[in-house]
């Protein structure tokens, strides 16, 4: 199966701060790779898939890059509603799997 | 409007078999392309992929828990079903259903499963 990493597992930043959230495959997934938002008690929300195509209803301050074993979501200026958990989902093997997460909280 | 609800028991015993309930709405399991999938997720711990049923009935497990799971659908319900058997405490925690297109795109609320004695 292919493994799914993710860096860092938990992030504290301030409002308006830029943070990046790193997402790396144990083999070329090439751009089959999702990105969710989970908030505590909730179901993931889409934010991204086929790497860098924003999901529907997304804010634009979301963005998602790479391809093959490496990937980044990025969010450009972090707002007090992006506390959450964030997981990389590859789709590209039908053993689907899911990184482990990383916490993201807002100092 | 795409929209998923689980539905099954709050707690289970050890050895018994887990059945749980997808109530879809918003699509057809006819449809070409669209499946339903199952995932779970222990308490404070991230998300397994567990099972997919694809709008042809064709069907996929994840590969631990293969000769475990059975996953069915009833168009005519709108409903797609997973069991598990023979649970255990590691089975604990809340599983998800959700609509597939290549990927997991709409998610039902989750209902949340205990395996406890």
């Amino acid at each position: 199966d292919i493994q799914m990493t993710q860096s860092p597992s938990t992030l504290s930043a301030s409002v308006g701060d830029r943070v990046t959230i790193s997402c790396r495959a144990t083999q070329s997934v090439g751009a089959w790779l999702a990105w969710y938002q989970q908030k505590p008690g909730k179901a993931p929300k889409l934010l991204i898939y086929a790497a860098s195509i924003l999901g529907s209803g997304v804010p634009s301050r979301f963005s998602g890059s790479g391809s093959g074993t490496e990937f980044t979501l990025t969010i450009s200026s972090l707002q007090p509603d992006d506390s959450a958990t964030y997981y990389c989902h590859q789709y590209n093997d039908y053993q689907y799997t899911f990184g482990q997460g990383t916490k993201l909280e807002i100092k | 409007q795409i929209n998923l609800k689980e539905s099954g028991p709050m707690l289970v015993r050890p050895t018994q078999t887990l059945t749980l309930t997808c109530t879809i709405s918003g699509f057809s399991l006819t449809t070409s392309g669209v499946g339903v999938g199952w995932i779970r997720q222990p308490p404070g711990k991230p998300l397994e992929w567990l099972a997919l049923i694809y709008w042809d009935d064709d069907k996929r497990y994840r590969s631990s828990l293969r000769n475990r799971l059975t996953i069915t659908k009833d168009t005519s319900k709108n409903q797609v079903v997973l069991r598990v058997t023979n649970v255990d405490p590691v089975d604990s925690g809340t599983y998800f259903c959700a609509h597939y297109t290549h990927l997991f795109d709409y998610w039902g609320q989750g209902t949340l499963v205990t395996v406890s004695s």
